[in-house]
């Protein structure tokens, strides 16, 4: 069983709708990572948090310590929101656990 | 400021061949992690350096191995080439090793296309 499991594996939305990826695992965590990693392979970081919630223009992420669960919502999606949304997970020995990816398609 | 630099970007070599790939870190960060990412799946943490020493290994065989230079650029040797080493191989930085440094935001490459034939 992975560390990290992501649910979808992938969504199809159209645009406008509020998408919800969620992540729970099962370590202990230093921090919870949300990435996007768009097809040609390079990733960039969303959100990294440890508790509580965070927003950033159209998206939030908000995580639960104590039910090992985050949450990444999108709001009023759109096409260039396609990519895939990886959930990843580090502890406090420097170490990442990462989730298998959400692949998100928007369509117009 | 560039942020996290692999080369090259896509690679080809064939079963039994022996390949390097190369990272350089994020200005100002001094740890560099190496990922496997196979298709379809989530990466997996092969190893991470810092002061040019090998501090953290994942689940890879020693195949697989690795280097970190005085200025923090790194790079991910695989010898005896299988089909399965073909994956995008992701590099990323951060900047401390110690106990609290995995709240320190990593950085990811873009990563580099290793393709096995």
């Amino acid at each position: 069983k992975n560390e990290v499991e992501q649910s979808p594996q992938n969504l199809t939305a159209q645009e406008g709708e509020f998408i919800t990826i969620n992540c729970s695992y099962s370590v202990g965590i230093s921090a919870l990572h949300w990435l996007q990693q768009h097809p040609g392979g390079g990733i960039v970081s969303l959100f990294m948090l440890s508790s509580g919630k965070k927003k950033h223009g159209r998206l939030i992420a908000t995580i639960n310590i104590q039910e090992k669960h985050s949450s990444l919502h999108i709001t009023a999606s759109h096409p260039r929101d396609s990519a895939v949304y990886i959930c990843a997970v580090s502890n406090t020995g420097n170490q990442f656990y990462f989730g298998t990816g959400t692949s998100l398609t928007v369509i117009p | 400021d560039a942020g996290v630099t692999q080369s090259p970007t896509h690679l080809i070599k064939t079963r039994g061949q022996q390949v390097t790939l190369r990272c350089s870190p994020k200005s100002g960060h001094d740890t560099v992690s190496w990922y496997q990412q196979a298709l379809g799946q989530g990466p997996q943490f092969i190893f991470q350096y810092y002061e040019e020493e090998e501090r953290q290994r994942g689940n890879f065989p020693d195949r697989f191995s690795g280097h970190q230079f005085p200025n923090y650029s790194s790079e991910l040797n695989v010898n005896a080439l299988l089909l399965g080493d073909s994956a995008l191989y992701l590099c990323a930085s951060r900047k401390g090793w110690h106990r609290g440094a995995a709240k320190n935001i990593q950085y990811f490459g873009a990563g580099t296309r290793l393709s096995v034939l």
